[in-house]
């Protein structure tokens, strides 16, 4: 089955700590994307990619750094200058960027 | 004034309703419109895809777009309790993915 796995599904946080969050597709699409939803809140973009090597800064990147070394692969690092990371982050991909966006189900990330 | 703004419901029906959800939007480029339902604590799920103006139908789904008013339209028919879920209306206009917006979402439910 083609789609976008997340994982894992939760994910606790200690202060101070470095958590990666990862986001895996098989659907070979180039475009991939990070964005973060709080309760009751629409989707704010974290980060995205239109094609392996390459990424840009959404509205809120700051506290959050990406890597995209394989089209398949695009993992999300909350960093400890994220001082607010507690929320659900989701993962998309798309066969490009202005086409529909596919999306995983989610990371809740937690603060201990 | 919002790129993208949306009924903020929240919003319940009694089953067997047709159901009206609507966004406005300011950005003339805009050309690709979508739905997405999300069930709590899931991704969002791509519901209906159109381009440019007109009506699209799938099943109980029915898509309406008009550009000329800069607005679009997903209509539920005989709705279900299944249906309860928050429903985002997105759109984008070009190749590049910060060109592709998310509206806040409405949330619906569906009463037997």
């Amino acid at each position: 089955d083609g789609g976008i796995t997340q994982s894992p599904k939760y994910l606790f946080r200690k202060e101070g700590q470095n958590v990666t969050l990862s986001c895996e597709q098989n659907l070979n699409h180039d475009a991939m994307y990070w964005y973060r939803q709080d309760p009751g809140q629409g989707l704010r973009l974290i980060y995205y990619s239109q094609i392996v090597n390459d990424f840009q800064k959404g509205d809120i990147a700051e506290g959050y750094s990406v890597s995209r070394e394989k089209k398949e692969s695009f993992p999300l690092t909350v960093t400890s200058a994220q001082k607010n990371p507690t929320a659900f982050y989701l993962c998309a991909s798309s066969i490009r960027g202005d086409q529909p966006q596919h999306f995983g189900d989610g990371t809740r990330l937690s603060i201990l | 004034q919002k790129e993208v703004e949306q009924d903020p419901g929240p919003l319940s029906v009694p089953e067997g309703a047709i159901v009206s959800l609507n966004c406005t939007y300011s950005n003339s480029a805009f050309q690709y419109f979508m739905w997405y339902r999300q069930y709590s604590r899931k991704g969002p799920e791509l519901l209906m895809y159109t381009y440019s103006s007109g009506n699209k139908e799938d099943g109980r789904f029915t898509a309406q777009v008009d550009k000329s008013s800069k607005y679009i339209s997903l209509f539920i028919r005989d709705s279900q309790p299944s249906d309860s879920a928050t429903y985002l209306c997105a759109m984008s206009g070009d190749n590049y993915g910060q060109n592709f917006v998310f509206g806040p979402g409405t949330r619906l439910s569906v009463l037997p």
